[in-house]
């Protein structure tokens, strides 16, 4: 199974600041036609995990340009620019090339 | 755009048999290159994928689950359904239906809660 890694396990943030999430995979993630099956998720509290980024660096639709992916081959990376208040909840990182499709233990943001 | 909408029984007795169904609207089961997929989040735990069928009716499984889980499609209805048999209390979760495809964005649907009583 590929084994995805995140970091940091808890990010504090002050309203404003930029933020990174790191999440390593033991694989690498590329296929063939030349995409990363790398996503990125919001699970915000109560919620369901809302998708930020899929093929490694495609923002979803309605995702604010805040929200930035990019990364290649096993490493990857989530950028935030200017965190806001409601950015806050678990990040997830998820790949889909392999099966079984497996993701990483999640990154808790958080509001100074 | 895509919407799916998990169903089904919000508690299941332990043993028994868990049954699910996704139903997908604002695109085709059939697809060629999509794929469909349940997901599961225990309480307060991380997520979990459980398996996938194929726009050709393959089936793939996390070893986890293989000797429990079943994953269907009804084309006719446009809804794929998971039986997860043998529950127990660990399978007390919340279950997502999702749809992958080689190109284009993920959808997941809201999620249901299924409980397991013992």
């Amino acid at each position: 199974d590929i084994v995805m890694t995140q970091s940091p396990l808890s990010l504090p943030v002050t309203p404003g600041e930029p933020a990174s999430i790191s999440c390593r995979s033991s694989q690498s993630l590329l296929f063939t036609n030349g995409y990363h099956y790398l996503d990125w998720y919001l699970q915000k509290p109560g919620q369901s995990p809302q998708l930020l980024i899929y093929l490694g660096s495609n923002r979803a639709s309605g995702v604010p340009d805040r929200f930035s992916g990019s990364g290649s081959g096993t490493d990857f990376t989530l950028k935030i620019s200017r965190v806001e208040a409601g950015d806050v909840g678990i990040y997830y990182c998820m790949q889909a090339l392999h099966n079984p499709l497996t993701f990483g233990g999640g990154t808790k943001l958080e509001i100074k | 755009q895509l919407q799916l909408q998990e169903s089904g029984p919000g508690l299941v007795t332990s043993s028994e048999t868990l049954s699910l169904t996704c139903t997908v609207s604002g695109g085709s089961l059939s697809r060629s290159g999509d794929y469909w997929v349940w997901i599961r989040q225990p309480p307060e735990k991380g997520l979990e994928w459980i398996g996938s069928i194929y726009f050709d009716g393959n089936t793939h499984f996390n070893p986890s689950f293989e000797s429990r889980a079943a994953i269907s499609a009804d084309t006719s209805k446009n809804q794929f359904s998971l039986n997860l048999n043998s529950v127990t209390v660990a399978d007390t979760a919340i279950y997502y239906c999702a749809a992958r495809s080689l190109y284009y964005a993920p959808y997941w649907g809201r999620g249901t809660l299924v409980t397991v009583s013992s």
